[in-house]
């Protein structure tokens, strides 16, 4: 079983909702990340998080919209989305930034009406 | 520069057959070379990765064969299952600090 953990596993919400999208890890990561995955598509990066403070920002929309209340919880807030934003959301963490050993979260399916 | 190519897209393989995936790299200064595998609806999980000062690395019945010179890296996977059938994703990055990269994926099948 993975050691990041995401609610909810399904969200379904209209253009004009907002919701946000949790994940917690408790394995004493300092570095956490929020990826995009289309289906049959790899994992695309959105948003690094280094030591509770964002270190990076991928160019992402700003109806997308991460926070990092501790070192264990990440946060993604998302308001007025698009049909096109639906997705599997993914959330990560390592020990440091960079790849080695990043272990994913099972992920949030999002669906936009 | 910064790609990860890899191949085949997808892959067809009888249980008990081994299936190789291969995924090749022009960044030489990239020094962590992971596989991921993935079902559908689950995240990514870390399966097995190498660094380039290694030619080759098993965990289990997944091996990692890495070719520096020829910058390129593949994962075989012995005796394959049904329940090995997944996504599988190579990817790359250099040291801290600079994000992973990712293959386009191989959607591997296993025939019982």
């Amino acid at each position: 079983d993975t050691e990041v953990t995401q609610t909810p596993k399904h969200l379904v919400m209209g253009m004009t909702n907002k919701k946000s999208l949790k994940c917690e890890q408790h394995m004493g990561h300092r570095a956490m990340y929020w990826y995009k995955q289309k289906a049959k598509k790899p994992p695309e990066l959105m948003f690094v998080y280094s030591y509770e403070k964002l270190s990076i920002n991928e160019s992402v929309p700003s109806r997308f919209s991460p926070e990092c209340p501790n070192s264990s919880l990440l946060n993604l807030h998302l308001h007025a989305l698009q049909p096109e934003d639906s997705a599997l959301y993914l959330c990560a963490s390592s020990q440091r930034t960079g790849g080695v050993g990043l272990a994913f979260g099972s992920g949030t399916q999002l669906s936009v009406l | 520069q910064q790609q990860v190519k890899q191949s085949p897209q997808s892959l067809i393989v009888q249980k008990g057959g081994i299936p190789i995936i291969n995924c090749a790299y022009e960044n030489t200064a990239f020094d962590y070379f992971p596989w991921y595998q993935q079902f559908p609806g689950k995240g990514p999980a870390l399966l097995i990765a190498i660094r380039p000062d290694v030619s080759e690395k098993k965990e289990g019945r997944f091996t990692i064969s890495f070719n520096k010179s020829a910058k390129q890296f593949s994962l075989h996977i012995m005796d394959s299952q049904p329940g090995d059938s997944a996504t599988y994703f190579c990817a790359a990055s250099i040291g801290y600090g600079n994000k992973l990269v990712f293959g386009a994926g191989t959607i591997l099948r296993v025939k019982s």
